[in-house]
């Protein structure tokens, strides 16, 4: 079944205190994305991914770092968890960037950040 | 760069009748424009797409129609059902390897 897989699925830690959400896809993706959905915000993009080994920065990616090293792996590292990083956080996936091509979203982390 | 507004952010209509959310986006040269509904612990997941050379899109009980004049389009259920409710993102992009700008969302209620 293709899907994108997103560990774990609820996640409680305390401020400073690394911690990674690991996302998998099975589609061989070119593309890949996090993002970030808080209550009246919508979804905002955190980092990006054309392909292996070439990320790129969203709208909102101050506090966060990713790496893709395999096409089907995109993990989140967030290196010193804040508070404010408390939110519902969705990796997805698509052949391609652009016009068309469809976005697969996995099942999203809910994070909160003591 | 492209801003996308959505409206209303929250929709309650009563079971059977219609839905329509609307979108406007700013970027005149934005071609794509895909739907996705984001049920109760789950991902978003396309529902719906139009591109900037169709008028019109219609997939049994839902439908997109795009005004490229006014930069709005907009997403309509009838005869709307319990498992419509949702929350839903309307979006929009342009050329190839450009990102995808969503709305803000709106979530749709039906009331029994």
């Amino acid at each position: 079944e293709a899907q994108v897989t997103q560990n774990p699925r609820y996640l409680i830690t305390v401020t400073g205190k690394k911690l990674t959400v690991t996302c998998s896809q099975n589609m061989n993706h070119e593309y890949m994305s996090w993002y970030r959905q808080d209550p009246g915000l919508g979804l905002r993009q955190i980092y990006y991914s054309m392909n292996v080994e070439v990320t790129d920065k969203g709208d909102v990616p101050e506090g966060y770092k990713v790496s893709r090293k395999e096409k089907r792996n995109f993990p989140l590292i967030l290196e010193s968890p804040s508070p404010n990083q408390t939110s519902l956080y969705f990796c997805a996936s698509s052949k391609y960037r652009g016009p068309g091509e469809k976005l697969f979203f996995g099942s999203g982390t809910q994070l909160s950040v003591l | 760069g492209e801003n996308v507004e959505q409206h209303p952010s929250t929709l309650s209509v009563q079971e059977g009748d219609s839905a329509v959310i609307k979108c406007t986006y700013s970027d005149s040269a934005s071609n794509y424009f895909p739907w996705y509904k984001q049920e109760l612990g789950k991902g978003p997941q396309l529902i719906i797409d139009i591109r900037s050379n169709v008028g019109e899109k219609k997939d049994q009980r839902i439908a997109v129609t795009l005004n490229k004049t006014a930069k709005h389009f907009s997403l309509h259920i009838t005869e709307t059902q319990p498992e419509d409710s949702a929350v839903y993102f309307c979006a929009a992009s342009k050329g190839r390897r450009d990102k995808i700008i969503f709305g803000k969302g709106t979530r749709l209620h039906i009331l029994p």
